[in-house]
């Protein structure tokens, strides 16, 4: 069975700074999925990350596909209160249509 | 277009009893995915229904908890008798997919379950 492995597990910081976030895994991943869930609410898809090295960017969000295909990183750049959230990072299965999630990195943001 | 609809989306039971979950997927979705959310970890899938037929259930605790999708539409989810450890998130997600494509997975906003 394919682990992910999230860190950190919490992050709190001041509105402005920045941060990264990582998802690693033991085995080669096909495609990488990056969700933020706020609370009283479900996963929400951010982002999806197929090629290896690919970097896909979101307003101030930045996403990095290892080269390899084992890790992917979350870079956040002068974070906001609205940021706040928990983070997950997910492998997608096209075969099976399945997602397997990482444990989460909840992030908390203070003005 | 409307969201994946849950119902309830609180529940607080006593251990020994039963409960059951609604779920109302987005209109169309071939798929639908039931899943577990413990506090401070990610959810995790309990099973998944194409259509009307359980793809996977191999996550599912079989002895307290079911599942059924009427008419490849709604779905219910079922424990019967509640655990302390059942405490969690039910997330109900529901995706296009049919095989072979990446596609995204549509999650509703859960049903908080608390068993003391």
């Amino acid at each position: 069975t394919q682990l992910l492995e999230q860190s950190p597990q919490f992050l709190s910081i001041q509105e402005g700074e920045n941060l990264t976030v990582y998802c690693n895994s033991s085995s080669v991943f096909s495609s990488l999925q990056w969700y933020r869930q706020e609370p009283g609410e479900g996963p929400v898809l951010l982002v999806t990350v197929v090629t290896g090295g690919e970097v896909k960017k979101l307003k101030r969000l930045t996403f990095q596909f290892g080269d390899a295909r084992k890790d992917s990183s979350l870079h956040i750049t002068a974070a906001q209160p609205g940021d706040t959230g928990l983070y997950l990072c997910a492998l997608y299965s096209s075969n099976t249509g399945k997602l397997i999630f990482g444990q989460g990195t909840t992030l908390q943001v203070k003005p | 277009e409307a969201g994946v609809a849950q119902s309830p989306r609180y529940k607080i039971i006593e251990k020994r009893q039963s409960v059951a979950f609604w779920c109302n997927p987005i209109s169309g979705h071939a798929t639908l995915y039931w899943y577990q959310q413990i506090l401070g970890q990610g959810p995790k899938l309990l099973i998944q229904f194409q259509n009307n037929g359980v793809v996977d259930d191999s996550q599912l605790p079989k002895d307290r908890f079911s599942a059924e999708r009427l008419k490849g539409v709604d779905s219910t989810l079922k424990i019967q008798p509640a655990k302390l450890e059942d405490s969690a998130v039910y997330l109900c997600a529901s995706s296009p997919y049919s095989g072979g494509v990446l596609y995204e997975q549509y999650f509703g906003p859960g049903t908080r379950l608390t068993v003391t």
